[in-house]
């Protein structure tokens, strides 16, 4: 079956940029959703379609997908930016996430 | 506004069985496939089943094939998720989740249910 591999943890410091891969075979064949997750919280999407922000989503969040890996970016990262983050694909009718990495501003 | 209101879980034996609803509203329910996804204590998401927005097809995770079968009441505005032959390792909040398609294998989640808790446990 498919596989999404992303990072346990990710650490950045406040105005950073933080960077959480997701690597998956030929992942760049597919689209790359990525939702973030803070604790007690439902998922809430923050890229779709490898690289397109949803209304309401900050611009300092953007995707690329390329080979076989997709990477979420944020860019002059804030505390309120710390949560989980998971990758998303189909792969043969199925729904595929990642395993989800922690990302702690600090 | 969308709302999903998920309902129906609680604390199961290992064996049992239960059926988990979500109720929708603020958008058209049969034009938009839906999914359950649910998430152990401090694990990951994980994808369960998937159902089109005309209920005519399915999909589902290995871990639950044979053993849990999504639904929908179009008239109803509810999404449904019959959980049998329950084991430990199905202990998760449950999330209902909205699909941007309707065809039901693609596409992805922009809105979700608060989620409701199943424990199974003797």
């Amino acid at each position: 079956s498919y596989e999404l591999t992303q990072p346990p943890s990710v650490s950045v410091s406040p105005g950073q940029t933080a960077s959480i891969t997701c690597s998956g075979d030929k992942l760049a064949h597919k689209y790359a959703f990525w939702y973030q997750q803070k604790p007690g919280q439902s998922p809430v999407v923050v890229i779709y379609q490898d690289n397109k922000r949803p209304s309401g989503i900050p611009e300092r969040f953007s995707g690329s997908n390329s080979g076989n890996t997709a990477t979420l970016t944020i860019s002059g990262t804030q505390a309120m930016d710390e949560a989980d983050y998971s990758c998303q694909a189909w792969d043969s009718n199925t729904v595929v996430f990642g395993g989800g990495t922690k990302l702690t501003v600090l | 506004e969308v709302k999903l209101l998920e309902s129906g879980g609680g604390l199961v034996q290992p064996g049992g069985s239960l059926r988990l609803s979500c109720a929708v509203s603020g958008f058209t329910f049969s034009s938009y496939a839906m999914s359950w996804v649910r998430q152990a204590p401090g694990k990951g998401l994980e994808w369960v089943s998937a159902i089109s927005g005309s209920g005519t097809n399915t999909y589902n995770g290995d871990s639950v094939k044979g053993r849990f079968t999504i639904s929908r009441d179009n008239s109803k505005n509810t999404l449904y998720l019959q959980m049998n032959s329950l084991r430990a390792e199905d202990t998760a909040i449950y999330y209902c989740a909205k699909q941007v398609s309707g065809g039901g294998n693609s596409g992805y989640f922009d809105y979700w249910g608060q989620g409701t808790l199943v424990a199974v446990s003797s």
